[in-house]
């Protein structure tokens, strides 16, 4: 069955700290793999996405992923998070149905 | 270019009632998609429309919830009789190729 996991329900880094967050898939075939960011009272925002090619993935706001298939992995990471960055961040997997992950919030510490 | 719209942002009603929830896509945007979002969880598919023809609606509670998207354009997502277990946030997204789901702002109802 098609799922996503984010192990991380929060966390909570430092102002200027790196920033990694965690996502692992099961999908029946390559999949489309997507990070989406979700600011209070708002939408959902895509930051990147993953089709083929270069396994590392640049994204809007200084985000990349890398896609890692022995790991079944596609972990997001920031080098120095902005306090503008606290949000909720979703794991997504497919085409064009689309499964989330349960999310993971993100607190910067001042 | 304008975004997804949906109104209202927000509804508050008792159990046992009915609710509206109205979305407007991004102009030539064939593809339409209902999320229901419940509270610490990620958002959950109700109904995809390809135009105006239903592509999925497996996860759709089909005994109280309805949708319907004439024309091929704007959409709406009604519930009919509302329970408590409703109370999260709609999201309508829409989107031309697989590439992207642009997202709306979503409705959050709350159930009394």
């Amino acid at each position: 069955a098609q799922s996503v996991t984010q192990p991380d329900i929060h966390i909570t880094v430092s102002e200027g700290a790196s920033l990694e967050l965690r996502c692992n898939y099961s999908y029946g075939a390559t999949p489309y793999l997507f990070w989406y960011v979700q600011s209070p009272g708002q939408g959902l925002q895509l930051l990147l996405k993953y089709f083929s090619g270069d396994t590392l993935v640049q994204g809007i706001k200084g985000f990349e992923a890398e896609f890692k298939r022995s790991q079944s992995s596609f972990n997001l990471r920031k080098p120095s998070v902005h306090w503008s960055d606290a949000a909720e961040y979703f794991c997504a997997v497919g085409d064009d149905k689309i499964i989330f992950g349960k999310g993971t919030r993100l607190h910067i510490l001042p | 270019e304008a975004g997804v719209a949906q109104s209202p942002r927000y509804k508050i009603i008792e159990k046992r009632q009915s609710v509206a929830f109205w979305c407007n896509p991004i102009s030539g945007h064939a593809t339409l998609y209902w999320y229901q979002q419940i509270l610490g969880q990620g958002p959950k598919l109700l109904i995809q429309f390809q135009n105006n023809g239903v592509v999925d609606d497996s996860q759709l509670p089909k005994d109280r919830f309805s949708a319907e998207r004439l024309k091929g354009v704007d959409s709406t997502l009604k519930i009919q009789p509302a329970k408590l277990e409703d109370s999260a946030v709609y999201l309508c997204a829409s989107s031309s190729s697989y590439n992207e789901q642009f997202f709306g702002p979503g409705t959050r109802l709350t159930v009394l």
